[in-house]
């Protein structure tokens, strides 16, 4: 079945340190992929997302995602978080038959440790 | 470009009953989205427009909602004889459009509804 799974209900890191946020998909054919943060209270804000080429993408906040077609991965990273980044992460995507509707990964909440 | 805007923002009713939802879209997108998303969960896919057409819906989308995008800008989103179950985060979303389904979607901040 089509799927986007985020495997980490939540992650504890320490500020300063890096961070992984796993995403694993199921189609087919490659999708559209994103990911985005929702902070409470806030809407969905994208952070970055893949379509094609280079496989390491950049995104906004020092976050970057890298694409593994062999794994069906969209992993985000971050090299050293901060405070602020504590929210939920969704991987997301789109698959690619030509229609619009957005898959939702179920989430992944960060917190952060001073 | 205001971004977004949703109203209301939060909802409280009585099961039974109706209510409706507002979505303005960023000026100029062609494209609008409806999400439903619970606690604990990723929003889930209701329905789009492009333009004014209703393009695709979502099985989630029962005989008690509808929604509609009259003039292809503001977009209403009903949801009649409410159930506790109806209880969620209303998201809307918009995108430029024409381009293919990795355009960027903007999301607005969300309307919560609490069915008593």
């Amino acid at each position: 079945a089509q799927s986007v799974t985020q495997p980490d209900i939540h992650i504890t890191v320490s500020e300063g340190a890096s961070l992984e946020l796993r995403c694993n998909y199921s189609y087919g054919a490659t999708p559209y992929l994103f990911w985005y943060v929702q902070s409470p209270g806030q809407g969905l804000q994208l952070l970055l997302k893949y379509f094609s080429g280079d496989t390491l993408v950049q995104g906004i906040k020092g976050f970057e995602a890298e694409f593994k077609r062999s794994q069906s991965s969209f992993n985000l990273r971050k090299p050293s978080v901060h405070w602020s980044d504590a929210a939920e992460y969704f991987c997301a995507v789109v698959p690619n038959t030509g229609g619009f509707k957005t898959i939702f990964g179920a989430g992944t909440r960060l917190f952060v440790k001073a | 470009d205001t971004g977004v805007s949703q109203d209301p923002r939060h909802k409280i009713t009585k099961r039974g009953q109706n209510v409706t939802f507002r979505c303005d879209p960023i000026s100029e997108h062609n494209r609008l989205y409806w999400y439903r998303q619970t606690l604990g969960q990723g929003p889930e896919f209701l329905t789009y427009f492009q333009n004014e057409a209703q393009l695709e819906k979502s099985r989630l989308l029962s005989d008690r909602f509808s929604a509609e995008r009259p003039k292809g800008s503001f977009s209403t989103l009903e949801i009649q004889r409410t159930e506790q179950g109806d209880s969620a985060m209303y998201l809307c979303a918009s995108s430029p459009g024409p381009r293919g389904g990795g355009e960027t979607q903007y999301f607005g901040p969300g309307t919560r509804l609490l069915v008593l």
